[in-house]
């Protein structure tokens, strides 16, 4: 596709329940990330992708949230169990290279109720 | 180490009056900076960003920020702000070599007609 896509783009939940949210990242993206950001605040790096290397999962908050990537394609982020604290906005981006910048999708806006 | 500082959560501009936005970081190698937009509702955009070169780089929307070593800052500028500036602004750092990137917190900007 043109550009990176998130789904769904909101998901209302009960607290308790899991969540799964999916990033599409632009084809030949070697680098993926996740991030949150709650409202009124800066972006929380959550999770870094590149190629076929070992995750950087320095950002996740809790062993409730987890994420695989297949390859250097689809990513998903899972929230087990998730609570009222996780409403947030989850901006996925993708990056061919670090000199060249991230490209961000439009996020996935999750509430917890 | 990487990290990154805005000054100044909110910033009020006139219309027409200059735009200064600061970010300060640190690295322990050269760095890639980049600014990006956040637009009321919508995802982040990237406005401009430095790898190697003129320290002096130019953006979207009339936008430009120079990177000084000796002051560890890459502060963004325009001009003439204009009302379809108000946004969010973030600052963020690469260190050269690596992709994992650090955001700073994020300065918004109001401009008043």
């Amino acid at each position: 596709g043109a550009g990176v896509s998130q789904s769904p783009s909101n998901k209302v939940t009960e607290k308790g329940k899991d969540v799964e949210l999916r990033c599409d990242p632009i084809s030949g993206h070697t680098a993926l990330y996740w991030y949150r950001q709650r409202l009124g605040q800066g972006l929380e790096f959550l999770i870094y992708f590149q190629g076929n290397s070992a995750p950087d999962k320095s950002g996740l908050p809790s062993d409730r949230f987890s994420a695989e990537r297949t390859g250097e394609s689809v990513s998903t982020l899972t929230i087990q169990r998730t609570q009222q604290e996780d409403s947030a906005v989850y901006l996925c981006a993708s990056s061919a290279q670090g000199a060249a910048g991230q490209y961000f999708g439009p996020g996935t806006r999750l509430t917890v109720l | 180490a990487q990290s990154v500082t805005q000054l100044g959560s909110h910033v009020s501009v006139s219309e027409g009056a200059l735009v200064l936005l600061r970010c300060n970081y640190s690295s322990s190698v050269p760095p890639y900076l980049f600014w990006y937009v956040q637009y009321p509702n919508q995802g982040l955009q990237l406005l401009l960003k430095y790898t190697t070169g003129a320290t002096l780089v130019k953006g979207i929307n009339g936008f430009e920020a120079e990177f000084k070593k000796s002051e560890t800052s890459f502060h963004l500028t325009k001009p003439s702000a204009h009302m379809s500036d108000a946004a969010e602004y973030f600052c963020a750092v690469i260190m050269g070599g690596y992709q994992k990137v650090t955001f700073g917190t994020g300065t918004k900007l109001q401009v008043i007609p």
